[in-house]
């Protein structure tokens, strides 16, 4: 079983929808990170989270929401999306200490049309 | 600006041959800087990391060079397979409140032909 989980895989939508990309993790980090991915640009941080009480903006936080749920559950809002958030999204997952290894879930293909 | 700058953004080398992928930063309070790589359809995956007090790692195939003075550090891939064909994504971050975070570099996609 894959140890972080994002559902949709693949979501179309129109503009102006309301979208939430989930990720669940069964891995028992306390750091959750929503990244965004565009072709040529990398991965941008969006949002992250160090405990269930901790959210913090990333690079790119406008137009996102986040929600952490339970340790184990970071989910990603799109309140009104918008064409140019058509993008692949990825969660990923840290333990709790120190700089090591972030943990990238299958990730999430979103067209806004 | 946090940076890491990544060169180049394509590269096609033959098999057994060399790979050769360059990166660059800014922030001298950045204290950890691994290689990502990614197939297509998936998520990234760490394949290496360095930290700035050595030189160079190696881990088989894959070997990380790193320059603290010129900012820099580098991937190797050694006898280079079609399997190795990817996109590598540099990365760097650093300890302290709020970070931890990874900047990324905007990624080399890597093709091997045989």
């Amino acid at each position: 079983d894959a140890d972080v989980t994002q559902t949709p895989r693949n979501r179309i939508t129109k503009t102006g929808k309301r979208i939430m990309l989930e990720c669940s993790q069964t891995k028992g980090h306390d750091r959750m990170y929503w990244y965004r991915q565009d072709p040529g640009l990398g991965l941008r941080l969006i949002y992250y989270s160090f405990d269930v009480k901790d959210i913090n903006k990333g690079e790119i936080s406008d137009g996102y929401s986040v929600s952490r749920q339970a340790q184990a559950k970071f989910s990603l809002s799109l309140e009104s999306a918008i064409p140019n958030q058509t993008a692949l999204y990825f969660c990923a997952t840290q333990r709790g200490w120190g700089n090591n290894e972030q943990f990238f879930g299958p990730g999430t293909r979103l067209t806004v049309l | 600006q946090q940076q890491v700058k990544q060169s180049p953004q394509s590269l096609i080398v033959q098999k057994g041959g060399i790979s050769i992928i360059n990166c660059a930063y800014e922030n001298t309070a950045f204290d950890y800087f691994p290689w990502y790589q990614q197939f297509p359809g998936k998520g990234p995956a760490l394949l290496i990391a360095i930290r700035p007090d050595v030189s160079e790692k190696k881990e088989g195939r894959f070997t990380i060079s790193f320059n603290k003075s010129a900012k820099q550090f580098s991937l190797h891939i050694m006898d280079s397979q079609p399997g190795d064909s990817a996109t590598y994504f540099c990365a760097a971050s650093m300890r302290g409140a709020g970070s931890y975070q990874l900047t990324f570099g905007k990624g080399t996609k890597l093709s091997v032909i045989p």
